[in-house]
């Protein structure tokens, strides 16, 4: 199964670019990878999610090289709510039985005006 | 669209009480999931429900247990409670097994547990 590493936690300010790297070397040839993030309180919310190379949605992009081992969160001109923690995810939703999905242990971002 | 349901939203019980947390699913979604969630573990996988079958199981004794309902709708149960079982029970849904790896889980807000 995948391991993933991920920074404990990050500083930026207003307006800047954040990038947050997760590292799974071990990851399966059918696993996906995802972004949640979260504020207290409140259960995990989706961000975005891709398989190789680059996707982008309104709030983020998500960057994976060729070999898969790593992936880059960027979330561009970020604001004061964008504070909170933010996880990578490593799976296959379609997967059947028997099957965890792995979790970084979670950046906290926190973003300074 | 209503969200993902979970019940009650705090919750204080003595050690070696039992405790029951309720989850109701987005609709449509069939397939059910519950994290543990604590400051020093991180998100910790429970077990999955799929049409009132188990799927999938974590690493926990068996004082957790869970079950799903014919509407979807799951109940997790923590049997003969201890101090370390003090954390945030999130519930997740999804439509189920082979309808997409698109999105993933849609998280509750979450049942806090204190145990004193």
């Amino acid at each position: 199964l995948a391991k993933i590493t991920q920074p404990i936690s990050m500083d930026s300010y207003e307006g800047q670019e954040v990038n947050i790297t997760c590292s799974h070397n071990n990851i399966a040839t059918n696993d996906y990878i995802t972004w949640y993030q979260q504020f207290p309180s409140q259960g995990p919310r989706f961000i975005i999610q891709g398989y190789k190379t680059k996707v982008t949605n309104e709030v983020a992009s998500l960057f994976i090289p060729a070999d898969r081992k790593s992936s880059t969160l960027s979330l561009p001109r970020v604001s004061l709510s964008d504070t909170a923690v933010y996880y990578c995810l490593v799976g296959d939703f379609e997967m059947d039985s028997n099957y965890q999905l792995i979790w970084g242990a979670g950046t906290k971002l926190i973003i300074k005006p | 669209k209503a969200g993902v349901t979970q019940t009650p939203r705090y919750l204080i019980k003595t050690r070696g009480q039992q405790v029951t947390l309720s989850c109701s699913p987005i609709s449509g979604h069939r397939s059910v999931s519950w994290y543990q969630q604590t400051p020093g573990q991180g998100l910790q996988f429970l077990f999955e429900y799929f049409s009132e079958t188990q799927r999938n199981k974590g690493n926990f004794p068996g004082r957790f247990s869970g079950r799903q309902f014919s509407n979807s709708r799951s109940e997790m149960n923590v049997s003969t409670l201890e101090l370390g079982d003090s954390a945030l029970y999130l519930c997740a849904s999804r439509k189920g097994i082979g309808t997409g790896r698109l999105y993933g889980y849609t998280f509750g807000s979450g049942t806090r547990l204190t145990v004193v």
